[in-house]
């Protein structure tokens, strides 16, 4: 059973476009979000987070937005740029508790 | 160097024999995790130690796996009697648990192939 989803395995965006990419949940327990960005043969590294009690938090290309009434967060990156291919993981997690759950990742691929 | 550090980056083992896995975690961190991403699979957590409390192994998918932290800093995941799906990366991640937050930093893996 997968609490946190990324349907999209793939994306592929223009250099200099907005690139969105999505993550959907189904534990309504979840209270806070990160989004962690992944280089080949490197480990994750975190990009940005959002808590429940925000709709949107910004941080310079970065933007991330939480509708939790639908149980759907996304990145926005604008614009794109090529070192932002990567592979793109949401991760959840409820209260204090540390553990983080994971969705599959969507790889990015900006073209030039 | 200031990050988590992992070795070895790759180890390719026969079926049935014992790997070691070695983790470095950030100075001063006081949690680490240890998670293992399948091909095309999210990361999968198995393993927490956070200062001396007793770790939380809830995630090792069988007994087969075992991990230790000594002196609260260095890391061993251990595999007994590898299997094929145990191919995988292994990650570990640090973080500084009185920080508020929830980031966790990422060595660059161990990449384990059981032939």
């Amino acid at each position: 059973d997968q609490q946190v989803k990324q349907n999209s395995p793939s994306l592929s965006v223009q250099e200099g476009r907005i690139s969105i990419l999505n993550c959907d949940y189904t534990n309504s327990m979840f209270d806070y979000f990160l989004w962690y960005k992944k280089y080949p043969a490197e480990g994750p590294t975190f990009l940005i987070s959002i808590s429940s009690i925000k709709d949107k938090n910004e941080d310079g290309r970065f933007t991330v937005f939480l509708n939790k009434s639908a149980k759907h967060l996304s990145l926005h990156i604008v614009p794109s740029q090529p070192g932002d291919s990567a592979v793109y993981f949401c991760a959840a997690s409820v209260g204090s508790n540390y553990q983080l759950i994971w969705g599959a990742g969507t790889k990015l691929i900006i073209k030039p | 160097g200031a990050g988590v550090s992992q070795s070895p980056s790759n180890k390719v083992t026969e079926k049935g024999k014992d790997v070691e896995l070695r983790c470095d975690p950030i100075s001063g961190h006081t949690a680490l995790y240890w998670y293992r991403q399948s091909l095309g699979q999210g990361l999968e957590f198995l393993i927490y130690f956070q200062g001396n409390s007793a770790p939380d192994k809830s995630g090792l998918p069988s007994d087969r796996f075992s991990a230790e932290r000594t002196g609260g800093s260095v890391s061993t995941l251990t595999i007994q009697r590898t299997q094929q799906e145990d191919s995988a990366v292994y990650l570990c991640a640090s973080s500084f648990m009185d920080s508020g937050t929830y980031e966790q930093y990422f060595g660059p893996g161990t990449r384990l192939t059981v032939t």
